[in-house]
């Protein structure tokens, strides 16, 4: 089957570090979303990209989060500087293009806890 | 702003028991409704997805159904197994959010041997 990839799975290091989650979309997905859980907020969406521009990135905090997609294989998030709240589970997922009712596939997230 | 409850919270039956979760949704101009599974440290696995056009969806013992009038989705699980112990939630994309999903916060299910 087809799998979403996401790295690392688990993350711990020290506030003000910076921090690089990768992820791995299905081969064939044009829309590759960027998901974070926390307890107390559930699931949000940060930001999505489609054909590897983004689309819509309002979920996330500009100042210190950014996204991108290299190429249609690797999509990244990165924290700089990163802070204590900003611990909680990132998920990647990939999908088919706008009109689609094709289901979102999600990686099985990074864990990230930002000391 | 599209808000998504689901009802209950957490939910613990005895195997073989028939059950159902509950998913509302405030704004009806939905493109779809999709329920997934979350396992402990995994991500979401889709279950099904309902188009707005759509009733209900059947997968093996799972049937998901629509009412986009009064912004109610269920999940029927029949004959529960321990294996379906997991979190469920729905998931919202409206027809003006492009591919924007609006989760609910989940249902903590427990199926007892």
């Amino acid at each position: 089957d087809a799998r979403v990839t996401q790295t690392p799975r688990h993350k711990v290091t020290e506030m003000g570090q910076e921090v690089t989650m990768r992820c791995q979309p299905i081969l064939g997905h044009n829309t590759v979303f960027w998901y974070r859980q926390t307890m107390m907020q559930g699931l949000e969406l940060l930001a999505y990209f489609r054909n590897r521009a983004p689309l819509d990135d309002s979920g996330m905090p500009k100042d210190r989060f950014s996204a991108e997609m290299p190429d249609a294989t690797l999509a990244t998030l990165k924290i700089q500087p990163s802070e204590p709240r900003d611990s909680a589970v990132y998920f990647c997922a990939s999908g088919l293009g706008t009109r689609s009712n094709q289901p979102q596939h999600f990686g099985d997230g990074t864990r990230l806890s930002i000391l | 702003k599209q808000e998504v409850t689901q009802i209950p919270a957490a939910l613990s039956v005895p195997e073989g028991e028939n059950l159902v979760l509950n998913c509302s949704f405030t704004d009806s101009a939905i493109y779809n409704l999709q329920w997934f599974r979350q396992d402990p440290g995994k991500g979401l696995t889709s279950l099904l997805l309902i188009q707005s056009s759509q009733r209900e969806q059947t997968s093996g013992r799972l049937n998901a159904s629509l009412d986009k009038s009064s912004g109610r989705s269920t999940l029927y699980i029949a004959a529960s197994q321990p294996g379906d112990s997991a979190t469920y939630l729905c998931a919202v994309r409206l027809e003006t959010s492009g591919s924007r999903l609006t989760f609910g916060e989940g249902t903590q299910l427990t199926v007892n041997p």
